[in-house]
C-alpha cells in the first residue's frame, strides 16, 4: 500500500512570495489533514478535508493561507505572501476514519528568506 | 484548554539501557492517547494509542506506555533501545476520534554507543 505522498520536500523562498504545497493521500482515505511543524514544536492542525469539504480550519491564518481538496482525493496549501514565521515543516496526513488512524507524508521544509 | 506536557526536551541513553519518556495531558475526561516517532526528515509513526481497557499498552518496535488516570500521565517505556532509537518523540491527546490531536513539543533521544 503506498502512503501519504507530498512534493516538495524542500523549498526555500523569499518573504512576500507564494508557495504550493501538493498532497497525495492513500488511496480511499476519506480524511485529509494539514499539519504546520515548527522547529522545536509538535505539529499544529491546520486544516481537516471530509471528502472536498473543510471540516476545521480554526488554525488556519486564513488571510495568507488556502487549501482546497478537489474532487476529494489530492490537496493543495498554499501561503501567500510569505512570512519569515511560516518557516516549518508542513505535514500532511490521511485516515479512512478518524485521528486514531492518521498516516503521515515525509512532510515539505519550507525556508522563508 | 486541553495540553499535553512533555517535560524533558532532551533525554540521553546509552545503548541497551531502559528508556522511559515522560507525558503529562490536561483534559476533562479520559481522552484518546498516542505516542508518535519521528526520525530525521521522515513523517510521524504512531508507535502506539490507547483509548480505553488495559491500562498497559503494546505497541511496535517493542514500546509500552502505560495509562495512568490519577496522575494524568501516559508514560512511554523500552526495556532495552538500540542505536535506532535515536529520533523525537511526540505524545499527544484528542478528546475522540472525530476531534483534533493535540501534540506535545516533543523529546529528543540520543542513544550513547
Amino acid at each position: 500500500e503506498a502512503g501519504v505522498a507530498q512534493s516538495p520536500r524542500y523549498k526555500i523562498i523569499e518573504k512576500r512570495q507564494s508557495v504550493a504545497f501538493w498532497c497525495n493521500p492513500i488511496s480511499g482515505h476519506a480524511t485529509l489533514y494539514w499539519y504546520q511543524q515548527i522547529l522545536g514544536q509538535g505539529p499544529k492542525l491546520l486544516i481537516q478535508f471530509q471528502n472536498n469539504g473543510v471540516v476545521d480550519d480554526s488554525q488556519l491564518p486564513k488571510d495568507r493561507f488556502s487549501a482546497e481538496r478537489l474532487k476529494g482525493v489530492d490537496s493543495t496549501l498554499k501561503i501567500q505572501p510569505a512570512k519569515l514565521e511560516d518557516s516549518a515543516v508542513y505535514l500532511c496526513a490521511s485516515s479512512l476514519y478518524g485521528v486514531d488512524e492518521q498516516f503521515f507524508g515525509p512532510g515539505t521544509r519550507l525556508t522563508v528568506l | 484548554a486541553q495540553s499535553v506536557t512533555q517535560p524533558d526536551i532532551h533525554i540521553t541513553v546509552s545503548e541497551g539501557a531502559s528508556l522511559e519518556l515522560r507525558c503529562n495531558y490536561s483534559y476533562g475526561a479520559t481522552p484518546y492517547l498516542f505516542w508518535y516517532v519521528q526520525s530525521p526528515g521522515q513523517g510521524l509513526q504512531l508507535l502506539l494509542k490507547y483509548f480505553s481497557g488495559d491500562t498497559l499498552v503494546q505497541g511496535i518496535k517493542g514500546f509500552e506506555a502505560e495509562f495512568k488516570r490519577s496522575q494524568s500521565s501516559f508514560n512511554l517505556r523500552k526495556p532495552s533501545v538500540h542505536w535506532s532509537d535515536a529520533a523525537e518523540y511526540f505524545c499527544a491527546v484528542a478528546l475522540n476520534r472525530d476531534d483534533k490531536i493535540i501534540f506535545g513539543k516533543g523529546t529528543r533521544l540520543h542513544i550513547l554507543p
